[in-house]
């Protein structure tokens, strides 16, 4: 019975590059969340999914971030032109069909922009 | 803006006693609010959640409620030092129409003190 998967789970990109961060909820759950966690502060909502639809995209940045989740395969979270200040660790997590509060989160990816 | 605000600490506790988390919000909507523990480098993990005024108890875990005050904190009783790690404050509302993520404090270092 897996929990959430994220991978990778550490990702290093140059500057100027793009990251692509997968998550696949645990199974049953239809909810799927990203959040971003930078050093000494807390979880930041940025997208809440659910099948082919974005409910919630309102802590996403307006520019080079993009997320999805597919009717198949796992929800990608995508950063275009990485800046140093992009670093942070990204978290996904699940909940069940019905409920949007209890969430089971992933390990986590780690993103460092050189 | 919903804001949940916490003391960041690092709150040092000696191991067998009690260690009393405090937690305000800000958003006299909110509904369900929960607490969540993060060991260094690792995911978040849920270990209570409280909907209603009071208290819930939860083996060594209590946590209380006043939605007047604004007020949710987390009591551990017979401290060990395997509790040591950031807790973090949750808090979510449902307002209609849109899809309120959960919203986190900035989280409360604790430290048991073997």
């Amino acid at each position: 019975n897996a929990g959430v998967m994220q991978n990778p789970r550490h990702l290093v990109r140059r500057r100027g590059q793009e990251a692509r961060l997968r998550c696949s909820p645990m199974k049953g759950h239809s909810h799927v969340y990203w959040y971003r966690q930078l050093p000494e502060e807390g979880l930041k909502f940025m997208v809440y999914l659910q099948k082919e639809n974005i409910i919630d995209e309102s802590g996403m940045p307006k520019e080079r971030f993009s997320a999805e989740f597919p009717k198949e395969g796992p929800s990608i979270l995508r950063i275009q032109q990485v800046v140093r200040g992009d670093s942070a660790a990204y978290f996904c997590a699940s909940s069940p069909a019905g409920t949007r509060e209890k969430l089971f989160f992933g390990s986590g990816t780690q993103l460092s922009v050189l | 803006q919903k804001e949940v605000e916490q003391n960041s600490g690092p709150l040092s506790v000696p191991e067998g006693a009690i260690a009393s988390l405090n937690c305000t919000y800000s958003d006299r909507g909110s509904q369900s609010f929960f607490w969540y523990r993060q060991y260094s480098g690792k995911s978040p993990e849920l270990i209570m959640s409280i909907y209603s005024n009071g208290d819930k108890e939860d083996g060594r875990f209590t946590a209380q409620l006043n939605k007047a005050s604004q007020y949710v904190s987390l009591l551990i009783r017979d401290s060990q030092p395997s509790d040591s790690a950031t807790y973090l404050c949750a808090v979510t509302s449902f307002t209609g129409g849109g899809a309120d993520g959960l919203t986190f404090g900035k989280g409360t270092h604790l430290i048991i003190q073997p």
